[in-house]
């Protein structure tokens, strides 16, 4: 089973750059995340998608842009690259109702480590 | 907005012996999510364990068990017969219990690294 696929797993850019996180999921969960980790920090979450169409800011989203046009794919797009986010990124997702308990465990891909230079 | 608080940087057990992390979290909702997930040099991030609020049962998996204090906020993990797979860094994390809105994510602490000594 994929579960959820990470793409790239390492890149490095240099300050201005744009580039695009892939994130995909086989699993069909409603739900997707992405989070950042900083080093020796916990994750934080930087947007977050209920569905296909609809998505919403998280703690730290700022620098960031995120779409999701199908249900498996959940893209975060960073336009102008800073050093400031240099650090892990993780794509989860969970499948629930929305308004009914949320017991789901999140699945987490393998993570994206950038550096921005 | 929740926070989850996670004293202990690091820790260090004899393998086989029992080791307690501590996970504090403050939130005004009565009921809630609470997750461990350990995350070794791979960098995966593994769920160990969940508790709901409103179950007062502590839960286990195998090794892996918890002391759930709801009135004092505290979810501390307990491994017993620690293995040298053990080793990693554990992180604990929030979700409200309902969906929707801004309380869909996990709120994490800064983690706990463990280290199993042969």
């Amino acid at each position: 089973n994929a579960g959820v696929t990470q793409t790239p797993k390492f890149r490095i850019l240099k300050i201005g750059q744009s580039m695009t996180l892939q994130c995909t999921q086989d699993m069909n969960h409603n739900y997707m995340y992405w989070y950042r980790q900083d080093p020796g920090m916990g994750l934080k979450l930087i947007y977050y998608s209920v569905g296909a169409g609809i998505t919403d800011k998280g703690e730290v989203p700022n620098g960031y842009n995120v779409s999701r046009s199908t249900t498996e794919d959940f893209p975060l797009r960073l336009e102008l690259a800073a050093p400031s986010q240099t650090s892990v990124y993780f794509c989860a997702s969970t499948k629930h109702r929305q308004g009914e308990y949320s017991n789901q465990p999140q699945h987490f891909g393998d993570g994206t480590r950038l550096s921005i230079l | 907005a929740q926070t989850v608080t996670q004293s202990q940087p690091e820790m260090s057990v004899q393998e086989a012996e029992t080791v307690t992390l501590s996970c504090t979290y403050d939130t005004s909702e009565s009921d809630y999510y609470l997750f461990w997930y350990k995350q070794p040099p791979s960098r995966q991030m593994i769920l160990v364990i969940r508790q709901e609020a409103y179950k007062q049962q502590n839960a286990t998996e195998n090794r892996f068990s918890v002391n759930f204090q709801k009135a004092a906020k505290s979810f501390s993990l307990k491994i017993s017969d620690s293995q040298l797979g053990d080793a990693a860094m554990y992180f604990c994390a929030y979700r409200s219990l309902y969906s929707g809105g801004g309380a869909d994510g996990l709120t994490f602490g800064k983690g706990t690294h463990l280290i199993i000594q042969p």
